[in-house]
């Protein structure tokens, strides 16, 4: 089962460099979301979506975009990495927004020099 | 003010002691509450859901209380295994739908 699968698990950015975190489901999940958790602080809610085509922000969008042009495909680009941007990320979808359990991914730990 | 609040710890405790984590949040507009479990440097994976009449699964409890607007959870007979962070998670109103809100999450540590 694959579940929800994010890649890289690891990346190294220099500054300005731009790069797409990957997220795909195959649960068919409707509800999809990205996370960042930073040394001591949970997750922090960056984008997430509704479905294919809708997409809204979380509480730390800036410097984030997001598509959801299919229901299993999410990806998160970084248009122009910076320092702050160190942290994990997470992908998690859901059956349904809001409401039920979430499906999260292992994770990619960002490093932005 | 955070919407969701949780002391951060650490709790240490011994094995087999009783521990209880409570977490407030702020939007009384809420309707769905859970606790995740969190091991280092691993994904949050769901511990429990949260309802209004309280529930139970083995050894953990969790309760609501929409008056005060906290949910807690109640370890019993804590195991080496159950050392983690706990993080509380509240959905909250947004626009015509719910994003889920995680709180900064508890840790605990149970010594032999």
């Amino acid at each position: 089962n694959a579940g929800v699968t994010q890649t890289p698990k690891f990346q190294v950015l220099k500054t300005g460099q731009s790069m797409t975190l990957q997220c795909a489901q195959d649960m068919n999940h409707e509800y999809m979301s990205w996370y960042r958790q930073d040394p001591g602080m949970g997750l922090r809610l960056i984008h997430y979506s509704v479905g294919a085509g809708i997409t809204d922000q979380g509480e730390v969008p800036n410097g984030y975009n997001v598509s959801r042009s299919t229901t299993e495909d999410f990806p998160l680009r970084l248009l122009s990495a910076a320092p702050s941007q160190t942290s994990v990320y997470f992908c998690a979808s859901s059956p349904r927004q809001g409401q039920n359990i979430q499906y999260f991914g292992a994770g990619t730990r960002l490093s932005v020099l | 003010r955070k919407e969701v609040e949780q002391d951060p710890g650490p709790f240490n405790v011994p094995e087999g002691a009783t521990v209880a984590f409570n977490c407030t949040y702020s939007n009384s507009a809420s309707q769905s509450f859970f606790w995740y479990r969190q091991d280092c440097r691993k994904e949050p994976k769901l511990l429990m859901s949260v309802y209004s009449s309280g529930n139970e699964d083995g050894r953990f409890t969790a309760q609501l209380n929409r008056a005060s607007q906290y949910i807690s959870l109640l370890i019993r007979d804590s195991k080496l295994s159950d050392s983690a962070t706990y993080l509380c998670v509240v959905n909250i109103p947004a626009d015509s739908s719910y994003k889920l809100i995680f709180g900064s999450g508890t840790r605990l540590l149970v010594r032999p």
